[in-house]
């Protein structure tokens, strides 16, 4: 079965940096693309950025609100996939969610959602 | 980019049909069939439940049914039951970036 477990959350002061974990298992980890998705308390979901397979170069797409501040990662050997979070502020406040990030020769969409990790940006 | 449209809230009887529109522009949803749908009940994380316009992943009911036309997408859900009030999502995906819409809170009365 494939599952998603994201780590890392927590609470951090603004300004500061912080680096969440997913950890993937049930497939193979280097075949697929990886997405971020958070959802701040009581809002709607926001795409933060995914991370494409090795086969595709392993390049990275950013939303506009995080650009420049967030870089996505990947280490294959370990089948995780890294959310590095620089500068934040209290508006990233949010659940983040890891996916797995599946295409069809038309489409692209999150197959399956890890359960979340909570990162609270307050002074 | 904009976030796709959705009404805030609908809600039907048990037995009954609803639509659950998602309107985009002739940028996104007018162009490209990646549309994709997301339920979410509360305190759970989101689930897929259709993908490229009107697919369904293995295991989700055919109470689920999506279509498209122009600049807006749709979800229908037939034979509303209990277990389908939560929240809806509706996401595309262009070139290089993706967008959510802001999401539909289903009541099942």
């Amino acid at each position: 079965e494939m599952q998603v477990v994201e780590s890392g959350g927590g609470f951090i002061q603004p300004g500061r940096s912080l680096r969440l974990s997913c950890t993937g298992s049930g497939f193979t980890f280097s075949d697929y693309a990886m997405s971020w998705v958070r959802q701040a308390p009581g809002k709607g979901l926001e795409w933060v950025g995914f991370i494409r397979s090795k086969t595709y170069g392993e390049t990275a797409e950013y939303a506009a609100s995080v650009k420049g501040r967030f870089t996505i990662s990947r280490d294959n050997s370990k089948s995780i996939a890294y959310l590095q979070m620089n500068s934040l502020n209290t508006d990233d406040t949010a659940v983040y969610y890891c996916t797995t990030w599946g295409c069809t020769s038309t489409s692209c969409f999150d197959t399956h959602w890890g359960q979340g990790t909570l990162v609270t940006v307050s002074s | 980019q904009s976030a796709l449209t959705q009404p805030a809230s609908v809600s039907g009887s048990p037995g009954q049909s609803i639509t659950i529109s998602c309107t985009g522009t002739s940028s996104d949803l007018g162009v490209y069939n990646s549309v994709s749908w997301y339920q979410q009940h509360p305190g759970k994380a989101p689930k897929l439940i259709i993908f490229e316009v009107n697919n369904r992943p293995s295991g989700v009911s055919n109470r689920f049914s999506g279509s498209k036309s122009g600049n807006t997408a749709s979800l229908t859900i037939s034979g509303l039951q209990a277990e389908d009030e939560a929240d809806y999502y509706c996401s595309s995906y262009t070139v290089n970036y993706r967008v959510f819409g802001g999401g539909t809170k289903l009541t099942v009365l």
